[in-house]
């Protein structure tokens, strides 16, 4: 069965150093999207990707966040510099379309010390 | 006022139960609704995905769409320890074409 591939799956990191974050959707998804998910609640959408292209970064901390899918297959997000209000849950989801069932991946767990 | 209102629970129910879970919500405009499980450190994974209101089963699990009141419901039934996770609501707007998602509700099944 097909998933969503995602690295690492703990990352710790101090304050101030950049970290990166890796994904993999289901081979032939358009739409990849990056959620931060904080303990206790639901995930909230980062960015969104149709093919290589953004199609929504409204809630993505472009000061100190970036991410980029530039072959329109798998992406990148980064985190420079980390804060200790980032530690956090992070997803990657992909689906054949925009609106389509999203799949996740197990995701990255973030924490900044 | 959140788009998407979820009881957190947690609910504790014993084996074999009928499990009721619930969202409300304040856009008219969604339109798409999911409900994901996500155990403890993973990833959400997609239970059920409806469009517009009616009711769609799934084998124990039903979910149910309300646009007039702007509810949703899943319901589990012959609920199973394994059934034990935190369930989450999703909708989306044909407009906004995102995700918004519920807080989650801690669901424990006991056996």
């Amino acid at each position: 069965e097909a998933e969503v591939a995602q690295s690492p799956r703990y990352k710790i990191t101090e304050k101030s150093q950049a970290v990166a974050f890796w994904c993999d959707p289901i081979s032939g998804h358009a739409t990849l999207y990056w959620y931060r998910q904080i303990l206790g609640q639901g995930p909230e959408l980062l960015v969104q990707f149709q093919d290589e292209s953004v199609v929504d970064d409204s809630q993505l901390p472009k000061d100190r966040f970036s991410a980029e899918r530039l072959k329109g297959v798998d992406s990148t997000l980064k985190i420079q510099p980390a804060e200790l209000g980032d530690s956090a849950m992070y997803l990657c989801a992909s689906s054949l379309a925009r609106l389509g069932e999203q799949y996740f991946g197990p995701g990255t767990r973030l924490t900044v010390t | 006022q959140k788009e998407v209102e979820q009881d957190p629970g947690p609910l504790s129910v014993p084996e074999g139960a009928i499990v009721s879970l619930n969202c409300t919500y304040s856009n008219s405009a969604f339109q798409y609704f999911m409900w994901y499980r996500q155990y403890s450190r993973k990833g959400p994974e997609l239970l059920m995905y409806t469009y517009s209101s009616g009711n769609k089963e799934d084998g124990r699990f039903t979910a149910q769409v309300d646009k007039s009141s702007k509810y949703i419901s899943l319901f589990i039934r012959d609920s199973q320890p394994s059934d034990s996770a935190t369930y989450l609501c999703a909708m989306a707007s044909q407009g906004a074409q995102k995700l918004v998602f519920g807080q989650g509700t801690r669901l424990t099944i006991n056996p």
